[in-house]
């Protein structure tokens, strides 16, 4: 099975403060995303990565950035916390077009900015 | 417009009822279609992915697409309180790796 897997489940941190959010994929995919999931608004893109030290801007990157080092780990950089982050944010990855883009999940990381 | 159009629901339904979750979608360059399904304060799972237009079916689960009308379909039979959760409808092309979500069904099956 596809393992996708946020080192953080919940978090809370105060406005300003710098925030990481890592993910791991154990299954070898070239691409890696990040999303954000609001209600009434779904999932919203931020960034997407396909391939190491690759980036490529989504939807809703102000605020954010990302890094991508090695093939199976992909992070989330907030600079400086604001409340209006405060969100659950999902890490995913895929094989691509050849696996159909097929994505898989992680179990997402609940931020809360006071 | 949205690319997806998904109705969010609420859709509450009895134990055992037939179920059907659709989407619409505008760019007829769509050519893979998914659902996933998300339980409360967890990430979304995969359901059932399919390529061109046409029915799969994997246990009480149909998937359907109707490319000419750009419409696809999610059948869940003998539905039960399990399947509660919210349904999300996904579809991409097949010249990039971007997938578009539709914002999901919120599911209840009464038992």
């Amino acid at each position: 099975d596809v393992k996708v897997t946020q080192s953080s489940r919940y978090l809370v941190k105060r406005t300003g403060e710098k925030v990481f959010l890592e993910c791991v994929q154990d299954m070898d995919h070239e691409n890696m995303f990040w999303y954000r999931q609001d209600p009434g608004l779904g999932l919203r893109l931020i960034y997407f990565s396909y391939d190491v030290k690759m980036k490529e801007k989504g939807d809703i990157p102000e605020g954010y950035s990302v890094s991508r080092e090695k093939k199976e780990r992909f992070s989330l950089i907030l600079e400086s916390a604001s409340t209006n982050q405060t969100s659950m944010y999902l890490c995913a990855s895929s094989f691509g077009p050849s696996s159909g883009n097929t994505i898989y999940f992680g179990e997402g990381s609940w931020l809360t900015v006071v | 417009q949205k690319e997806v159009e998904q109705d969010p629901g609420p859709l509450s339904v009895p134990e055992g009822a037939i179920v059907s979750l659709n989407c619409t979608y505008s760019n007829s360059a769509f050519q893979y279609f998914m659902w996933y399904r998300q339980y409360s304060r967890k990430g979304p799972e995969l359901l059932m992915y399919t390529y061109s237009s046409g029915n799969k079916e994997d246990g009480r689960f149909t998937a359907q697409v109707d490319k000419s009308s750009k419409y696809i379909s999610l059948f869940i039979r003998d539905s039960q309180p399990s399947d509660s959760a919210t349904y999300l409808c996904a579809m991409s092309a097949a010249s990039n790796q971007k997938v578009t979500f539709g914002i999901g069904t919120k599911l209840q099956v009464i038992p």
